[in-house]
C-alpha cells in the first residue's frame, strides 16, 4: 500500500536558519504530493504541492521539487522565521483515490 | 477560502460514554468527507470516508458499529464514538475535497480523552 515517511522533529532552528524535511514515498500509481501545515490551534492548511515527476510546488517560500527517481519530495526554505513554527505533514493522493496518505508530521520550532 | 468548522476542540468522557464529533463545510458543500485519526507522533491515518445520503465506506479494522458516521446533509457529517475506551483517546480530524482536483480543507480537529 501506499506509505509517507518524513523525519521525525522536532527541529529547531534560529531565525534566518535554511530548513529541510525530508519526506520520502511509496505509492502504486502515479500520485500527487503535497506539503501542509498545521498551525497551533488550527486546520491542516495546504502549503504547497506537486503533480507529476520534475514539478516544483513553492509558496511563502517554500519549495519541493517532485523526485520519482528518489520517491522524495523533500521540503525547503532558505530562511525561516518564528511564524514558520508549525507541524508540517507529508502527503499524498495515489491515482484513483481522493483520501490522503499522510506521513507522521515534524514540529518545526523557529527560535528568535 | 473554504472552511472546515470541527467541535469540539477537546473532549473528556467517561469510560463507557458516547462521544459525537461535528464537521461542517461552512462556504461550500460537500458530498464526501473524510475522518482521520492521529495517535501521538504517528501518521493521520483515514477511517473512513463520509458520503452524503449514503453509508460510509470503512478502512480496514476501523469498526463500523464503534465509529458511527452519519453525513445527514451537503454541509455536515458526524462521527459518534460509541461506549468509548481508554484506547479511543485520540485526534480525531475531518477534511472536505474542494473544488480543485486533490485539495482538501480540514478541520482543527477533536482531541479526545476517554478516562
Amino acid at each position: 500500500g501506499d506509505s509517507v515517511t518524513q523525519m521525525e522533529g522536532p527541529v529547531t532552528l534560529s531565525e534566518e536558519a535554511f530548513l529541510t524535511i525530508n519526506c520520502t514515498y511509496t505509492a502504486t500509481g502515479y500520485p500527487s504530493l503535497f506539503w501542509y501545515v498545521q498551525y497551533p490551534g488550527e486546520g491542516l492548511q495546504l502549503l504547497l504541492k506537486a503533480t507529476k515527476a520534475d514539478d516544483k510546488g513553492s509558496n511563502k517560500g517554500f519549495e519541493a521539487t517532485y523526485r520519482k527517481e528518489t520517491t522524495s519530495f523533500h521540503l525547503e526554505k532558505g530562511s525561516v522565521q518564528v511564524s514558520d513554527s508549525a507541524v508540517y505533514f507529508c502527503a499524498l493522493v495515489d491515482t484513483g483515490r481522493r483520501a490522503l496518505t499522510f506521513g507522521s508530521g515534524t514540529r518545526l520550532q523557529v527560535q528568535p | 477560502g473554504a472552511v472546515v468548522s470541527q467541535h469540539p476542540s477537546r473532549v473528556i468522557c467517561k469510560s463507557g460514554t458516547s462521544v459525537k464529533i461535528e464537521c461542517r463545510s461552512l462556504d461550500f458543500q460537500a458530498t464526501t468527507m473524510f475522518w482521520y485519526r492521529q495517535f501521538p507522533k504517528q501518521s493521520l491515518m483515514l477511517m473512513a470516508t463520509s458520503n452524503e445520503g449514503s453509508k460510509a465506506t470503512y478502512e480496514q479494522g476501523v469498526e463500523k458499529d464503534k465509529f458511527l458516521i452519519n453525513h445527514a446533509s451537503l454541509t455536515l457529517s458526524t462521527l459518534t464514538v460509541t461506549s468509548a475506551h481508554p484506547e479511543d483517546s485520540s485526534f480525531y480530524i475531518c477534511s472536505a475535497p474542494g473544488l480543485v482536483r486533490d485539495i482538501q480543507y480540514f478541520g482543527a480537529g477533536t482531541r479526545l480523552s476517554v478516562l
